[in-house]
């Protein structure tokens, strides 16, 4: 089956500075990938999607300078939050979707702490 | 923007009780789709549902589609302390720019 890999599951930065995560589609292309927020017991929010090759297009309220979004291949896809505060604390998901296969498949999931 | 309403929001109920989650929406969606998330995980796929009207069955699961692909509704019996989790229900937009749009979330507890 389609299986994302999401690394780090965890991380804890300093405030102010930066910090990537990766989302790779191990066993298909992925035309597309969404990445998402999620606060503790609450809903996953999503903050961008972004298809090989374009430019990643932000939900609402989304601050596209704050959040980095590369998706350069059909198996990478990067998000990197910049000069990062506390109030970023927060578990963020992605999501990759095949244009042949459909479906979406999630990562496990990074907890992001600022300290 | 499409939303979907879903509830119970929160659930705390006894090993061996019956349940029901709803997803109400008043847009249609191409599929809705139902997740199971423990915490610190990724959100794992239960069941997509496609077509107006059908029911899907996953062991003690019961899926609804409304005829109308706007509502959808997850019935549990016989609730088990293994079934505890964060279920999601989430709508697919469908055509060229398919995005998930999730619910909420109900947050199930079954105490032993």
């Amino acid at each position: 089956g389609a299986v994302v890999s999401q690394h780090p599951s965890w991380v804890i930065c300093k405030s102010g500075t930066s910090v990537k995560i990766e989302c790779r589609s191990l066993d298909f292309q992925a035309t597309t990938m969404f990445w998402y927020r999620q606060f503790p017991k609450q809903s996953l929010m999503l903050m961008a999607t972004s298809n090989e090759g374009s430019k990643a297009t932000y939900e609402q309220g989304v601050e596209k300078d704050k959040f980095l979004i590369n998706h350069a291949s059909l198996t990478l896809s990067t998000l990197t939050v910049t000069s990062a505060h506390p109030e970023d604390s927060s578990f963020y998901i992605c999501s990759a979707r095949s244009r042949g296969r459909g479906g979406y498949t999630f990562g496990s999931g990074t907890r992001l702490t600022v300290v | 923007t499409q939303l979907l309403e879903q509830s119970p929001q929160f659930l705390s109920i006894q090993e061996g009780e019956n349940l029901t989650v709803y997803c109400n929406s008043s847009s249609v969606f191409s599929s809705l789709q139902w997740y199971r998330q423990e915490p610190g995980e990724g959100p794992v796929l239960l069941v997509t549902v496609v077509t107006g009207g059908e029911v899907k069955k996953l062991k003690r699961l019961t899926f609804q589609f409304g005829d109308a692909r706007k509502d959808s509704s997850l019935h549990i019996t016989a609730a088990q302390p293994g079934d505890t989790g964060l279920y999601l229900c989430a709508g697919d937009s469908g055509g060229s720019n398919y995005k998930l749009t999730f619910g909420k979330g109900t947050l199930l507890t079954v105490n032993p």
